[in-house]
């Protein structure tokens, strides 16, 4: 499996922007990045995808870099309640889809 | 979309003593399904994975077992739990490209 590489925490004011960072140098040409988000307690929660193009919901944005080596999940404005640890990971679709998840970035919202 | 439900929500059980936790899935079918674990401070850790009914994919070989006796039922058994055990539990899975997770349950092994 492709990996992915994260900041172990980060953190941010409340309600100013917050970009998380992720490396995934190893990444192939079929890997779509997702990003998920996991609060206390609770289970992941899916946040938002992309393979090549930016990408924008609700909840956040996603910027790809150019060779896909690396992206970033943009919170537009943080709140207390984005306090959470965020999974970026890799996955193809063909079949099953194994999920690699690592330790994931613990972002901290100041208030 | 999917619900996934799991019990019980926590769980304490002293070492060598059996385990069964269930995952029922509702909304949707032929589900690929999966059970990962999350012990105290670290990343989930994928256990098992069914593409079907008697289907079951081991990623880690251990004391644990899993079977999925019904389209939408999977179950994580033991026969002897050890201290190592301990951790979060949830269940998973795929709808297009979300996969999905239950509330999990927290076993604690004593």
């Amino acid at each position: 499996d492709a990996k992915t590489t994260q900041p172990n925490s980060m953190e941010s004011n409340e309600e100013e922007p917050v970009h998380l960072p992720c490396n995934h140098s190893t990444i192939s040409g079929t890997d779509y990045i997702h990003w998920y988000r996991q609060l206390p307690s609770q289970g992941p929660e899916y946040v938002i995808h992309g393979l090549t193009s930016n990408v924008n919901n609700r909840m956040a944005s996603l910027a790809i870099a150019e060779d896909r080596k690396s992206s970033t999940l943009i919170l537009h404005r943080a709140t207390l309640r984005d306090a959470a640890v965020y999974y970026c990971i890799l996955r193809d679709y063909g079949g099953y889809q194994k999920v690699t998840f690592g330790i994931g970035t613990k972002l901290q919202v100041i208030p | 979309s999917q619900t996934i439900h799991q019990w019980p929500a926590t769980l304490v059980q002293p070492v060598g003593s059996p385990l069964s936790l269930e995952c029922t899935v509702e909304g949707t079918s032929n589900p690929n399904l999966y059970w990962y674990r999350q012990a105290a401070g670290r990343g989930l850790q994928l256990l098992f994975y069914s593409v079907g009914i008697g289907q079951i994919s081991s990623e880690v070989p251990q004391n644990l077992s899993a079977s999925r006796p019904q389209d939408r039922q999977f179950i994580l058994s033991s026969k002897k739990l050890l201290l190592s055990d301990s951790g979060f539990y949830l269940c998973a899975c795929d709808e297009s490209y979300e996969q999905y997770f239950g509330p999990g349950t927290r076993l604690t092994v004593t």
